[in-house]
């Protein structure tokens, strides 16, 4: 089946421990994207990356570290510098970047910090 | 400039009414629009997307009416079911611009 992983799907964690959240695709799409998704705030960018071994901040990037080391993969550590990290992580990927490509989800992963 | 407006924040439709769900832009360079749905504890899946060189597309139950002039754009779900109870999202992109900009979304609740 082709599609987007994220893994795990349920993640907890105590304040001030480094968490990474998996994203893995297998559709062989150039684009990948992060979203964090909070209740009456939609969906707002963290990173994305075009290429490998390229990636670009988003809107709220403070706090979050990403790497694009293989094509498919697009790994997200939330630091202990995030300030409020409990959210719904969302892993999107695209076949490019530009304008007229969809976007895919994954089924996301809710962390929780305590 | 970036931003997309969404209202309302939360509807109640009947079944077999119309769900209406409605966007507003500002920034005149987007030139993408789609409408994602999503259901509790999963991503969000596109529904239906407009290019502004058109002013309606219709997908089964679904159609996006797009106002340029106006800068809008909106939702309408004919015979609303059950099954269509989720969260919209409607977006916008721009030429050249690799990042979609998503409204606050609109949780829709079909009544049996």
């Amino acid at each position: 089946d082709g599609g987007i992983t994220q893994s795990p799907k349920y993640l907890f964690r105590k304040e001030g421990q480094n968490v990474t959240l998996s994203c893995e695709q297998n559709l062989n799409h150039d684009a990948m994207y992060w979203y964090r998704q909070d209740p009456g705030q939609g969906l707002r960018l963290i990173y994305y990356s075009q290429i490998v071994n390229d990636f670009q901040k988003g809107d709220i990037a403070e706090g979050y570290s990403v790497s694009r080391e293989k094509k498919e993969s697009f790994p997200l550590t939330v630091t202990s510098a995030q300030k409020n990290p409990t959210a719904f992580y969302l892993c999107a990927s695209s076949p490019g970047g530009g304008p007229g490509y969809e976007q895919y989800f994954g089924p996301g992963t809710r962390l929780t910090v305590t | 400039q970036q931003q997309v407006k969404q209202s309302p924040q939360s509807l109640i439709v009947q079944k077999g009414g119309i769900s209406i769900i409605n966007c507003a832009y500002e920034n005149t360079a987007f030139d993408y629009f789609p409408w994602y749905q999503q259901f509790p504890g999963k991503g969000p899946a596109l529904l239906i997307a407009i290019r502004p060189d058109v002013s309606e597309k219709k997908e089964g139950r679904f159609t996006i009416s797009f106002n340029k002039s106006a800068k809008q754009f909106s939702l309408h779900i004919m015979d609303s079911q059950p099954g269509d109870s989720a969260t919209y999202f409607c977006a916008a992109r721009s030429t050249g611009f690799q990042k979609l900009v998503f409204g606050t979304g609109t949780r829709l609740l079909v009544s049996p």
